[in-house]
């Protein structure tokens, strides 16, 4: 069965500094991966995905994800972090006819 | 935002009772999810739906009962509700098109 391993829970990292969330995934094929972001109190929201084509992709807010298959992983990276960056992050998997399977979330806190 | 409207955004509830929680969407999409959100887990999958009437369960489905009569709505209901059913839960829609889901803002329930 398909999985996601988030292996960081908690993360602090100071506002201005370079950011990477790890991500790693199980899957037999080409996997479609997702990023999501959760601020507190609120839904999640699409950052970033991954179907096909260049492993390095770009999304909403400059964050970018780069897929290796390799190693399967797919981190997510955002060169100098803001604080309205502070918020719970989800690697997700497509696990099978349309379902989206989820990491368990790092929480990001950004010391001022 | 895909117009998902979830109700209510907040219950507190009695141990053995039924609870149903409504997800509401105007976009039309084919694909509706309930996932629930607890620490730890990240989000997991309760139930599906494919379309009206076809729904299939997902990795936590015990004690929970899903209907759509209707493709803007999907319907999770608890049956009796327990102390370890407190959990956000969260609705999302999709198109079917690489599986992108688009998620509802939460229902804060807690079983007393």
């Amino acid at each position: 069965a398909q999985s996601v391993t988030q292996p960081d829970i908690h993360i602090t990292v100071s506002e201005g500094a370079s950011l990477e969330l790890r991500c790693n995934y199980s899957y037999g094929a080409t996997p479609y991966l997702f990023w999501y972001v959760q601020s507190p109190g609120q839904g999640l929201q699409l950052l970033l995905k991954y179907f096909s084509g260049d492993t390095l992709v770009q999304g909403i807010k400059g964050f970018e994800a780069e897929f290796k298959r390799s190693q399967s992983s797919f981190n997510l990276r955002k060169p100098s972090v803001h604080w309205s960056d502070a918020a719970e992050y989800f690697c997700a998997v497509e696990g099978g006819a349309q379902k989206l399977v989820f990491g368990q979330g790092t929480r990001l806190t950004i010391n001022p | 935002d895909a117009g998902i409207t979830q109700s209510p955004r907040h219950k507190v509830t009695e141990t053995g009772t039924p609870v149903t929680l409504r997800c509401h969407q105007t976009e039309n999409h084919r694909y509706m999810y309930w996932y629930r959100q607890d620490p730890g887990h990240g989000l997991r999958l309760i139930h599906y739906s494919y379309g009206v009437k076809d729904t299939d369960k997902g990795e936590v489905s015990d004690g929970y009962s899903v209907s759509r009569s209707k493709t803007e709505d999907f319907l999770l209901t608890l049956e009796s509700a327990t102390s370890s059913q407190t959990s956000v839960y969260f609705c999302a829609t999709g198109t079917g098109v690489n599986t992108e889901a688009f998620f509802g803002q939460g229902t804060r329930l807690t079983v007393v």
